[in-house]
């Protein structure tokens, strides 16, 4: 069965890095696009940021663009984020996540349960 | 990216219907049938419930489904359960690669 197993969140400083690792299984994930996705506490859900099977290709959220950068590990069966310049609003619970179909232009099918990500002094 | 429009709240009784509204625009709801609801338990993963619009997947209950009408989309579920009662999120294809989702709708079973 498909899972998506998300790491490295935690409490960082505003203006410091962090990088999320989110592990795949279950599936061929060399094939599949995939999103990240927030969560911030008690709001709902904003998309992140998607990277192609391949990694060729790369989109994010106006929010984001210029901090984060998405990347894969198709060895590792491992997508990444890597966030810098944290701000508070950055406070959240990511989720890797995979598009329906494998198109990095699908909504997701399959969610990782999330890490919490919190930035604050 | 501006988040896509759904109520707060809706509840209903035991084997009623209730219907979540979410509306976009003419570059995200109306421009594309890639169109997916999700329901998402408390501290839980959302689940894919409906997507294109108003395909179901397997394993999902049939009193579960989807309709488009221009840049509002429309979740209907039949036969309210119990364990219906969670958050709801619609989400959109967006254009250049970028999704966008709605503010979510919490759902009361009375």
């Amino acid at each position: 069965q498909v899972q998506l197993v998300e790491s490295g969140g935690g409490v960082v400083q505003p203006g410091r890095s962090l990088r999320l690792s989110c592990a795949a299984s279950g599936f061929t994930f060399s094939n599949y696009g995939m999103h990240w996705v927030r969560q911030a506490p008690g709001k709902g859900l904003e998309w992140v940021a998607v990277i192609w099977y391949d990694g060729s290709n790369k989109y994010y959220a106006d929010s984001v663009k210029g901090r984060f950068t998405i990347s894969r590990d198709n060895s590792k069966n491992t997508l990444y984020l890597q966030m810098n310049s944290l701000r508070a609003e950055d406070t959240a619970v990511y989720h890797c996540a995979r598009p329906r179909g494998g198109s990095g232009s699908s909504p997701p099918d399959y969610w990782g349960q999330g890490i919490l990500v919190t930035v604050s002094s | 990216q501006s988040a896509l429009t759904q109520p707060r709240s809706v509840s209903g009784s035991p084997g009623q219907s209730v219907t979540i509204s979410c509306t976009g625009t003419s570059s995200d709801v109306g421009a594309y049938n890639y169109v997916s609801w999700y329901q998402q338990h408390p501290g839980k993963a959302p689940k894919l419930m409906i997507y294109d619009v108003s395909k179901r997947p397997s394993g999902v209950p049939d009193g579960f489904s989807g309709s488009k009408s221009g840049n509002r989309a429309s979740l209907t579920i039949s036969g309210l359960q119990a364990e219906d009662e969670a958050d709801y999120y619609c989400c959109s294809y967006a254009g250049s690669y970028t999704l966008v989702f709605g503010g979510g709708t919490k759902l009361t079973v009375l």
